[in-house]
C-alpha cells in the first residue's frame, strides 16, 4: 500500500534560518504529491502541491519538487519566520485516483520559529 | 475562514452519551470527508461521501455513523465511544480531483 515518511520533529529554527523537512513516499504508478501546513488550532490548508515528476511546487516562499529516481517530495524555505510555526504534513494521492480527498498522509512535523 | 465550517469546536462526552458532529461547506464542492486525526498518529480517513453517496468506509467502528443527507451537509453521529476514541475530527470538502478544504476540526474528549 500507499505510505509516507517525514523526517521526525519537531525542529526548532531562528528566524531566517533556512527550512527543510524531508519527505519519502512509496506508492505505485504516478501518485500526485501535496503539502498541507496546520496552524494551531485550525484544521489543515493545502500549501503547495505537484502533479507529476519533476515538478515543483512552490507558494508563500516555500518550494518542493516532486523527485520521482528517490521518491522524494522535500519542502524547503530560504528564511523563515515566527509566522511559519505549525504542523506540516506531506501527502499523496492514488495515482489515476478520481479524487484528491483519498490522501495518505505522513504523521506531521512540528516546527517552531524564534524570534 | 476556510469555506468549511465545523460544529461544535470542542465536545466533551461520555461512554454512554450520544452526539453528532456537524460539518457544513458552501464551496460548490460534491465530496465530502472525516478524517480521525490522534496524537503522533498520521490522519487517518474515516469516510468518503461522493454526490451524497458512501464510497468508501475505511473499517470504522459502528459506533461511528455518517450520514450526508446533500451536497453540503455532513454529519458524523457517536454513540458509546471508548476514551481511545478522543481525537481531533476534520471534516474536509473538494471538487473531484481537486485538492481537500479542510474545516478547523472538533476536539472530542470521551471521558
Amino acid at each position: 500500500g500507499n505510505s509516507v515518511t517525514q523526517m521526525e520533529g519537531p525542529v526548532t529554527l531562528s528566524e531566517e534560518a533556512f527550512l527543510t523537512i524531508n519527505c519519502t513516499y512509496t506508492a505505485t504508478g504516478y501518485p500526485s504529491l501535496f503539502w498541507y501546513v496546520q496552524y494551531p488550532g485550525e484544521g489543515l490548508q493545502l500549501l503547495l502541491k505537484a502533479t507529476k515528476a519533476d515538478d515543483k511546487g512552490s507558494n508563500k516562499g516555500f518550494e518542493a519538487t516532486y523527485r520521482k529516481e528517490t521518491t522524494s517530495f522535500h519542502l524547503e524555505k530560504g528564511s523563515v519566520q515566527v509566522s511559519d510555526s505549525a504542523v506540516y504534513f506531506c501527502a499523496l494521492s492514488d495515482a489515476g485516483g478520481t479524487s484528491y480527498g483519498k490522501l495518505t498522509f505522513g504523521q506531521g512535523t512540528i516546527l517552531t520559529v524564534h524570534p | 475562514e476556510t469555506g468549511v465550517t465545523q460544529t461544535p469546536r470542542h465536545l466533551v462526552m461520555g461512554m454512554t452519551n450520544k452526539k453528532s458532529l456537524k460539518c457544513e461547506q458552501h464551496l460548490g464542492h460534491n465530496a465530502m470527508y472525516w478524517y480521525k486525526q490522534s496524537a503522533k498518529k498520521p490522519l487517518e480517513l474515516m469516510f468518503v461521501y461522493s454526490l451524497e453517496e458512501r464510497v468508501e468506509n475505511n473499517s470504522v467502528p459502528s459506533r461511528f455513523s455518517p450520514e450526508c443527507p446533500n451536497s453540503s451537509h455532513l454529519f458524523l453521529h457517536l454513540h458509546t465511544l471508548q476514551p481511545e476514541d478522543s481525537a481531533l475530527y476534520l471534516c474536509a470538502s473538494s471538487l473531484q480531483d481537486s485538492p481537500l478544504h479542510f474545516g478547523n476540526g472538533t476536539r472530542l474528549t470521551v471521558t
